[in-house]
């Protein structure tokens, strides 16, 4: 069964409007969450991170939230850039864990 | 440093055949992984080293999926025999502790395809 899960397999907005993906999950012992962005035949590359210990941390034009009680969180890029467009995953994993946990990704397009 | 260096980047081959994916880590990192992506379960962990050592292949397949870390610098996962439902793009991902804060470094991939 899915512990990460992205409900939205994709995404359209407007170039220089705020993109939001959402990402859930299942295992309230996760304590670290990771956002991966990926280009067509690339790998994923690390984006930003939060642990447990925060609500929200921030790293230019992105910006990631954490709400433990709803075990959701959501990465927010203002404003959207062209480049922005790939597909994003996001990760989760407790300390005690030995894996991250990945969600199917959601792709977004961002529109001149 | 060019990062974790996978191949071959395609593989097509023929149900029932052989299929060996190789990985070289970034120099120095000590955890490896091996991930499938597929449409509906995304990125699925098959297995992972810790200094070349198997720590975890509960997520490997059935025993047509094995994988092998022989030194700090080399790993191969091997498909046999293939099956078409096999076919998706592998992963290889490296890292140096457990990296929570700032992930895995992966490697461009391999697509899969059995036919």
């Amino acid at each position: 069964d899915q512990q990460v899960k992205q409900n939205s397999p994709s995404l359209s907005v407007q170039e220089g409007r705020i993109s939001i993906l959402n990402c859930d999950y299942t295992n309230s012992m996760f304590d670290y969450f990771l956002w991966y962005k990926k280009y067509p035949a690339e790998g994923p590359t690390f984006l930003i991170s939060i642990s447990s210990i925060k609500d929200k941390n921030e790293d230019g034009r992105f910006t990631v939230f954490l709400n433990k009680s709803a075990k959701h969180l959501s990465l927010h890029i203002v404003p959207s850039q062209p480049g922005d467009s790939a597909v994003y995953f996001c990760a989760a994993s407790a300390l005690t864990g030995n894996q991250f946990y990945f969600g199917t990704g959601t792709s977004l397009t961002v529109i001149p | 440093d060019a990062g974790v260096i996978q191949s071959p980047r395609h593989e097509v081959t023929e149900m029932g055949q052989e299929v060996t994916l190789r990985c070289k880590p970034i120099s120095g990192h000590d955890y490896l992984f091996w991930y499938r992506q597929t449409m509906m379960r995304g990125l699925e962990l098959l297995i992972y080293f810790n200094n070349n050592v198997p720590i975890d292949d509960s997520g490997m397949p059935e025993d047509r999926f094995s994988a092998k870390m022989p030194n700090a610098s080399f790993s191969t996962l091997k498909i046999q025999p293939s099956e078409p439902r096999d076919s998706a793009v592998y992963f290889c991902a490296s890292s140096f502790g457990r990296s929570f804060s700032y992930g895995y470094t992966f490697g461009s991939g391999t697509r899969l395809t059995v036919v």
